[in-house]
């Protein structure tokens, strides 16, 4: 089984508009984290945010917001007023286990463009 | 589903020593394959773009004679970290994009290898 499914592979929202990139993950371990990537055309991973199966509360940095319903197993990304520069591929992952040095699992990624 | 497999998983070696990172696409064709490196906080620097049947492209910092990247095919490429030293101790990320023309279009998936953990002692 996909341990990170990403099910949009193309995403478009107006400028300004907020947009939900969905992320569902599987996994048996009680302790994981969640993390979503920005990758622009240049191939560089941008971390944008980080989710640990054991906080309480939603991750929020700035403008990203993660929408984390642990029973459901899903991690959306939420983005709020979109800007031309969030155009990029965002890939969401989880590191199971909170020991470092896990691999990450990736899904295959959700390409997001902003329209003027 | 499509996947990258990256071998091998883990290395400890001593100081000095090159070590090959394989990156193989296993039931598609990835005409690009990226290389990235894991830093703290999670974060993940992009190494070198390595075409198929070209010369890798290297970031800014990268030594390309330390780091050398082969994609020899359209379903492997390599990185080999020659006369490697403890600070070039890190975990190690490959990831495959699938070759354009695919039913997908422009929105080409992307494959994530596991990782190779690489301890130098």
């Amino acid at each position: 089984a996909q341990k990170i499914t990403q099910t949009q592979p193309g995403m478009f929202v107006q400028e300004k508009e907020a947009v939900t990139l969905d992320c569902t993950y599987d996994t048996s371990d009680p302790s994981y984290g969640l993390f979503w990537y920005k990758q622009p055309s240049s191939g560089e991973m941008i971390f944008l945010i980080y989710q640990g199966s054991y906080d309480q509360q939603n991750a929020t940095e700035g403008r990203y917001s993660l929408n984390f319903q642990k029973a459901r197993k899903s991690a959306n990304l939420v983005i709020s007023a979109s800007q031309l520069g969030d155009s990029a591929m965002y890939f969401c992952a989880m590191r199971e286990g909170m020991t470092s040095g896990n691999q990450f699992y990736f899904g295959t990624g959700t390409s997001l463009t902003v329209i003027p | 589903g499509a996947v990258v497999s990256q071998h091998p998983s883990r290395v400890i070696c001593k100081s000095g020593t090159s070590v090959k990172i394989e990156c193989r696409s296993l039931d598609f064709q990835a005409t690009t394959m990226f290389w990235y490196r894991q830093f703290p906080k999670q974060s993940l620097m992009l190494m070198a773009t390595s075409n198929e049947g070209s010369k890798a492209t290297y970031e800014q910092g990268v030594e390309k004679d330390k780091f050398l990247i082969n994609h020899a095919s359209l379903t492997l490429s390599t990185l080999t970290v020659t006369s490697a030293h403890p600070e070039d101790s890190s975990f190690y990320i490959c990831s495959a994009r699938e070759t354009p023309g695919s039913n997908r279009g422009t929105n080409q998936p992307q494959h994530f290898g596991d990782g190779t953990r690489l301890s130098i002692l």
